[in-house]
């Protein structure tokens, strides 16, 4: 059974850092890239980021372009987000997610990130 | 980026109506697209993949059709429990960008 457990939400201050994980289990991990999405309060889904399989390709959309970084480690069938200057509107639900190849995709049940003073 | 356009933002129907929300991709995604039902406080519920597969354990009163730029969601029978919101999402390439939603009210 596939299972996706995110990790590491919390409170965390304007300007400040955090680390999310996901650990994966269930699938052949380094097949597939891997995705974050998230949600703020009362808003839709956002895709924020997502690396190839092997590690070698990231990308990022543009409201976290630069601040946020993607890795995931194969060896542990872990993803990482290391998310840099946090800001008001990075205040979300994020979760972990990946396309299989039938196009099914599947979801964590989500970390919670919120920032403020 | 693929822009994924979705209407309505919002319908209201009544129990045993039928409603169909449309999404349109801004290029041709085949059928890498995928609906998803939300309920308050709750994570995305896949229901179907690949334009019109249907996730297994989903009533089958939800269905999808299309290929290319546009897409089709149909629930038939509306019941109470699908009072929600639903997104589409195009997997064909990153970003893999979301639609609007379209929150469903059951009278």
């Amino acid at each position: 059974e596939v299972q996706l457990l995110e990790s590491g939400g919390a409170l965390v201050q304007p300007g400040g850092s955090l680390r999310l994980s996901c650990a994966a289990s269930g699938f052949t991990y380094s097949n597939y890239a891997m995705s974050w999405v998230r949600q703020a309060p009362g808003k839709g889904l956002e895709w924020v980021s997502a690396i190839s399989g092997r590690g070698g390709d990231t990308y990022y959309g543009d409201s976290v372009k630069g601040r946020f970084t993607i890795s995931r480690d194969n060896s542990k069938n872990t993803l990482s987000l290391q998310m840099n200057s946090l800001r008001a509107e990075d205040t979300a639900m994020y979760y972990c997610t990946f396309r299989g190849t039938s196009g099914r995709g599947y979801w964590g049940q989500g970390t919670l990130v919120s920032v403020s003073s | 980026d693929i822009q994924m356009t979705q209407s309505p933002s919002s319908v209201s129907a009544s129990v045993g109506d039928r409603v169909t929300v449309t999404c349109r991709a801004g290029q041709d995604i085949s059928t890498w697209l995928s609906w998803y039902q939300q309920k308050p406080g709750k994570a995305p519920k896949l229901l179907i993949y690949a334009a019109s597969s249907l996730l297994s354990g989903v009533s089958s009163r939800f269905s999808g059709s299309g290929s290319g730029t546009d897409f089709t969601l149909t629930i038939s029978n509306l019941q109470p429990e699908d009072s929600a919101t639903y997104y589409c999402q195009q997997t064909n390439s990153f970003p893999g960008t979301f639609g609007q939603g379209t929150r469903l009210e059951i009278k």
